[in-house]
């Protein structure tokens, strides 16, 4: 099946500091990629919805200006976490849209932020 | 609104067993469904899908049911193997609009087998 990456798996990092997270389809261009955010014992959550050069579609509640989406292209998206702060300690997971043959969505491993 | 996950529900059998995991879904205009296989520290794993104009599907091991009427979905796996143990979440798609494509999932069921 189709393979999603995300890197880093874990970082832990200081409270005011940003941390990227990557994603990239590795054998499919991905019309669409999708970030999550799930904290323990929880299901996972929408944040955003991240479309190839244009701007991502963030769901009610969350903050583009604190959660940058940079969708470069069709196999990699990015999630920044600026001025991180305890609270956004979480596990985010990305998925990555197939068009081919049925827009199946393949989630990568996630990665695990630790804010400290 | 979106399903959002509480602390989750368990379910524990014996291995050998058959299970069924049930979920709830919110929106009547979702046309596709799938179950996910979430294991500790990982994302989910694809397990099985279905369309709103059936009502059954299977896999390997894996049946997927689905009540329209009720807003039902429930996976039965059959001889349950400690393998199997993991978090299972149902998600659903909606059909179009501005939401075309957008999983929101369920609250998830922990499923425990014991050898």
């Amino acid at each position: 099946g189709a393979v999603v990456s995300q890197h880093p798996s874990r970082v832990i990092c200081k409270s005011g500091t940003s941390v990227k997270i990557e994603c990239r389809s590795l054998d499919f261009q991905a019309t669409t990629m999708f970030w999550y955010r799930q904290f323990p014992k929880q299901s996972l959550m929408l944040m955003a919805t991240s479309n190839e050069g244009s701007k991502a579609t963030y769901e009610q509640g969350v903050e583009k200006d604190k959660f940058l989406i940079n969708h470069a292209s069709l196999t990699l998206s990015t999630l920044t976490v600026t001025s991180a702060h305890p609270e956004d300690s979480s596990f985010y997971i990305c998925s990555a849209t197939d068009p081919s043959p049925t827009d199946t969505q393949y989630f990568g491993p996630g990665t695990r932020l630790t804010v400290l | 609104g979106e399903s959002v996950g509480l602390h989750l529900p368990t379910l524990s059998v014996q291995e050998g067993d058959n299970s069924i995991i049930n979920c709830a879904y919110s929106n009547s205009a979702s046309d596709y469904f799938i179950w996910y296989k979430q294991e500790s520290g990982k994302g989910p794993q694809f397990i099985i899908d279905i369309r709103s104009n059936m009502d059954k599907r299977q896999g390997q091991r894996v049946t997927v049911l689905l009540n329209k009427t009720v807003k039902h979905l429930s996976l039965q796996i059959a001889a349950t193997q400690p393998g199997d143990s993991a978090v299972y979440f149902c998600a659903e798609i909606s059909a179009g609009g501005t939401s075309y494509g957008k999983l929101t999932f369920g609250q998830g069921t922990i499923l425990t087998v014991h050898p």
